[in-house]
C-alpha cells in the first residue's frame, strides 16, 4: 500500500548542530506539509510544499520538496532546546479517495 | 478566533465498554478528521468528515465510528474496547478538505484496562 516513510527515527543532536530529517513516498505525492509536535503537545502545522523542486525557509528552518515529488526534508540550522519534538511529514496521494498519509516522525532531542 | 476542542481530556474505560469522543472544530471549517497515536504506531488516519460525509477512512475496525453533525461538530465512537485502543485521539479540522492545513486538537487520552 501506499507508504510514507522518514528517517531518521531518532535524533540526539548537540545545540547548535544542524538536523535534518528526510520523508520519502512511495508513490507521487500532490503537496507534503510538515507538523511539528511538542512533548506531550499535538501537532502543529508548519509549511506545506506544492510545486516540484520547491524551497521554503522559515528563519533556521529550510524545507525542500523534491523534483519527482516523492521526497522531502526538513534541515534546521543551529539547534535549540525550543527545536525539542516531533516532525511529522504528510503527503497528499492523487488517488479517488485523496489521502492524506502521515510518516511515522522523526524525534528530535537537543542537548544543551 | 477559538482553536480546535476536544473533550474529555482523559478517559479511563475497561474492556468490552464503549466510548465516545467529541470534537469542535474551528469555527467556519467543514472538515473534521480523527488519528489514533501511539507510541509504537505513530499517527494512524481513522477517518475525514466533510459536509456531514464520511469522505475517507483509514483501516481500522468497524468498531471504530464516527459522524458529523450539521455544525461541523463531530463525534467518534468506539465499540467493545480493547486494550490496543489505549492510545491518543486527536482530531483535525480543516477550512474544506483534509489535504489543506490541518489544525489539531489538544486530544483525548482514552487508556483501557
Amino acid at each position: 500500500g501506499q507508504q510514507v516513510m522518514q528517517i531518521p527515527q531518532y535524533q540526539h543532536v548537540q545545540e547548535g548542530e544542524d538536523f535534518t530529517t528526510y520523508c520519502n513516498s512511495s508513490t507521487t505525492l500532490s503537496n507534503i506539509q510538515w507538523y511539528k509536535q511538542r512533548p506531550g503537545g499535538h501537532p502543529v502545522f508548519l509549511i506545506q510544499l506544492v510545486k516540484s523542486g520547491e524551497v521554503k525557509k522559515q528563519k533556521r528552518l529550510t524545507f525542500q520538496f523534491g523534483e519527482a515529488k516523492k521526497n522531502s526534508s526538513l534541515h534546521i540550522t543551529a539547534t535549540q532546546t525550543t527545536d525539542v519534538g516531533t516532525y511529522f511529514c504528510a503527503g497528499r496521494v492523487e488517488t479517488s479517495y485523496d489521502k492524506v498519509i502521515f510518516g511515522p516522525g522523526t524525534s528530535l532531542s537537543v542537548i544543551p | 478566533k477559538a482553536g480546535v476542542t476536544q473533550t474529555p481530556r482523559y478517559l479511563i474505560k475497561t474492556r468490552g465498554q464503549q466510548v465516545t469522543l467529541s470534537c469542535s472544530p474551528i469555527s467556519g471549517h467543514r472538515s473534521v478528521s480523527w488519528y489514533q497515536q501511539t507510541p509504537g504506531q505513530g499517527l494512524q488516519f481513522l477517518f475525514e468528515y466533510f459536509s456531514e460525509t464520511q469522505r475517507n477512512k483509514g483501516n481500522f475496525p468497524g468498531r471504530f465510528s464516527g459522524r458529523q453533525f450539521s455544525n461541523s461538530r463531530s463525534e467518534m465512537n468506539v465499540s467493545t474496547l480493547e486494550l490496543g485502543d489505549s492510545a491518543l485521539y486527536l482530531c483535525a479540522s480543516s477550512l474544506l478538505r483534509q489535504q489543506e492545513t490541518q489544525y489539531f486538537g489538544p486530544g483525548t487520552r482514552l487508556l483501557v484496562l
